[in-house]
């Protein structure tokens, strides 16, 4: 049972044009809340978190929208560049887990075109 | 500040055989954690360490172990190799393994099994 879901497995956005990435999750223990970026041959790279105190963050280019009563984050990247061509990961804790322990969905694979 | 190091980077074993994964964590992170990644499954939380003890376990078999030493190295072993071992594993750290803190990952190692 999947319990944080990446539903869609690429993503194409023209340059300058704003991303959307989504994740939905069903474990309602789940308090953090963050995204990772990953380039081929590299280790997963964070990018920005949010706690589930808050339904938004924001850091440069990048901003993280959380809606708990839907289970549901997206991270929004405006504008697109081509070096955000990558693979986005969701992942989400909770503090009940004790020690951080992360639940990945599967990955979106994003295309920036030039 | 150098980063989190795996060795090695790609690995071949045979069916049955076991192999051992290092990791070396950024200097001054306490807590390491382990996690595989295939394409069907996606990134998959395998366990943590924190000052040598086994903080928190993910669902795989005993076949999987790990352990870390006091500068906070891991390692990790995979004993009576599967096929379906076949992945990239992942190692990352962080200051103390807590839910804000931010895990830094390392390239990881492919590990192929034949």
């Amino acid at each position: 049972d999947q319990q944080v879901k990446q539903n869609s497995p690429s993503l194409s956005v023209q340059e300058g044009r704003i991303s959307i990435l989504n994740c939905d999750y069903t474990n309602s223990m789940f308090d953090y809340f963050l995204w990772y970026k990953k380039y081929p041959a590299e280790g997963p790279t964070f990018l920005i978190s949010i706690s589930s105190i808050k339904d938004k963050n924001e850091d440069g280019r990048f901003t993280v929208f959380l809606n708990k009563s839907a289970k549901h984050l997206s991270l929004h990247i405006v504008p697109s560049q081509p070096g955000d061509s990558a693979v986005y990961f969701c992942a989400a804790s909770s503090t009940g887990a004790g020690s951080y322990q992360l639940t990945f969905g599967k990955g979106t694979k994003l295309s920036v075109i030039p | 500040k150098a980063g989190v190091t795996q060795t090695p980077r790609y690995l071949i074993k045979t069916r049955g055989q076991q192999v051992t994964l290092s990791c070396s964590p950024i200097s001054g992170h306490r807590s390491v954690s382990w996690y595989q990644q295939t394409p069907g499954q996606g990134l998959q939380f395998l366990f943590e360490y924190f000052s040598e003890t086994q903080r928190n376990k993910g669902n795989f078999p005993g076949r999987f172990s790990g352990r870390q030493f006091s500068n906070s190295r891991s390692e990790m072993n995979v004993s009576t190799l599967e096929l379906g071992d076949s992945a990239l594993y992942l190692c990352a750290s962080s200051l103390e393994g807590g839910l804000s803190d931010t895990q830094y990952f390392g390239p990881g190692t492919r590990l192929t099994v034949l």
